[in-house]
């Protein structure tokens, strides 16, 4: 198994700009969950998916954020307009039930 | 949410054992506690996870007192390669809760 996918692994862009981020987890996972990370808050949880449905995503800091997962293959976290302070790095994790998180390589995003 | 203390850093030698403990005191009776380690520019990884008394794999130990308000990962004869950020997580792993904080974290720096 190639583990969970991300893509791209480093993004930089220019403040206002649209930004997606797309995950593939493993397959046979039914719970999907992206993470932000910075020196500042450490790693946060914004949304996780189990099934493909959203169940919590009280982690997502405001409504420029939103997160989709239209099949059990492929997942999208996306930043409209995009702000400096969001750069970090975003994690995809995905897991079977009851069992360990695996985390993708991550996507360096960098926003000037 | 049950959340973590951990210290923020750890310094230890080659060959040593090293202990991290951490605390969770405000942990509920479905969480579960598991350890990641993560290296830089890398996703987490599972290290271990457990409930209650002592849990050992091939690369770790995790003890937990009867109180399970805290817990301690243990690593036997560390390397170079130990060197990392180590997590704490409290949570539960039914179908109904599923959401893990990750706390600052523990940087262990192995030297020789």
């Amino acid at each position: 198994d190639a583990g969970v996918i991300q893509s791209p692994r480093h993004e930089v862009t220019e403040m206002g700009q649209e930004v997606t981020l797309r995950c593939k987890p493993i397959s046979g996972h039914d719970y999907l969950f992206w993470y932000r990370q910075t020196m500042m808050r450490g790693l946060e949880l914004l949304i996780y998916f189990n099934n493909n449905v959203p169940i919590d995503d009280s982690g997502m800091p405001e409504d420029r954020f939103s997160a989709k997962m239209p099949n059990a293959s492929f997942s999208t976290l996306k930043i409209q307009p995009s702000e400096p302070r969001d750069s970090a790095v975003y994690f995809c994790a995905s897991r079977s039930s009851g069992d360990k998180q695996f985390f993708g390589p991550g996507t360096r995003l960098t926003v000037l | 949410l049950a959340k973590t203390t951990q210290p923020i850093s750890m310094d230890s030698y080659e060959g040593q054992e090293v202990n991290i403990t951490c605390s969770h005191n405000n942990i509920a009776t479905n969480d579960y506690i598991t350890w990641y380690q993560q290296f830089p520019s890398q996703g987490p990884r599972f290290i271990i996870q457990g409930y209650k008394t002592k849990v050992t794999n091939e690369v770790a130990s995790l003890f937990i007192p009867a109180d399970r308000k805290s817990s301690t990962l243990s690593l036997p004869r560390v390397s170079l390669s130990d060197t990392a950020v180590y997590y704490c997580l409290v949570g539960e792993f039914t179908g109904g809760g599923n959401k893990l904080t990750f706390g600052t974290g523990t940087q262990l720096k192995v030297e020789l």
